[in-house]
């Protein structure tokens, strides 16, 4: 159980456009969901926080207009990287919760590149 | 908000010994913690969780412990394989009420055979 994917797993893309990753609970609906981006050899950094049918709270220093996170269910939330630049580079990965104990379970991730 | 602090940054032990990595955290309020496990590439899996009502919960060769009072709580590996070979993440909750998590740097364990 608590099973969560996550497409793509892989994207590269060319500077100035956008790039849309899909994150799922496939066996449990999910009240919250998470989107965490990873650099090399570090810890997990949150970057914003999706409840379905509401608007995302974003982390300090994370540009909601740039990562446009969309909540349609509950069991997917989108996180759209838009105007993709090179520094935006990076390992995407959403977490899912099934309700208020605490637990996060982590999709497989997204390894974007921008060029 | 919570802070996570983990240590050691790195644990190399030989196959058979034991694993131990320490969190503290800083929000007296915060009642569950979690332990997930990394392999490169992947997604952090959760291995074990402890909430604040118990002191100690086990499961095969892992067993996590909680001390309130100092706040600090351990992950403890025993007789290590290299499959145990990962970086692990501990986590606090953010605020007592919320789903968010606040992670500790991680601990990369390589068991040597």
């Amino acid at each position: 159980g608590a099973v969560v994917s996550q497409h793509p797993s892989r994207v590269i893309c060319k500077s100035g456009t956008s790039v849309k990753i899909e994150c799922r609970s496939l066996d449990f609906q999910a009240t919250t969901m998470f989107w965490y981006r990873q650099f090399p050899k570090k810890s997990l950094m949150l970057m914003a926080t999706s409840n379905e049918g509401s608007k995302a709270t974003y982390e300090q220093g994370v540009e909601k207009d740039k990562f446009l996170i969309n909540h349609a269910s509950l069991t997917l939330s989108t996180l759209t990287v838009t105007s993709a630049h090179p520094e935006d580079s990076s390992f995407y990965i959403c977490s899912a919760s099934p309700g208020t104990g605490g637990e996060q379970y982590f999709g497989p991730g997204t390894r974007l590149t921008v060029t | 908000g919570e802070n996570v602090e983990q240590h050691p940054s790195t644990l190399s032990v030989q196959e058979g010994d034991s694993a131990v990595i320490k969190c503290t955290y800083s929000d007296s309020a915060s009642n569950y913690f979690p332990w997930y496990k990394q392999e490169l590439g992947k997604r952090p899996q959760l291995i074990i969780d402890i909430r604040s009502n118990v002191g100690e919960k086990k499961d095969q060769r892992i067993a996590v412990t909680l001390n309130k009072t100092a706040k600090h709580f351990s992950l403890h590996i025993t007789e290590t394989q290299p499959e145990d070979s990962a970086v692990y993440f501990c986590a606090a909750p953010r605020q007592a009420a919320g789903n968010k998590l606040t992670f500790g740097g991680g601990t990369r364990v390589l068991v040597k055979p």
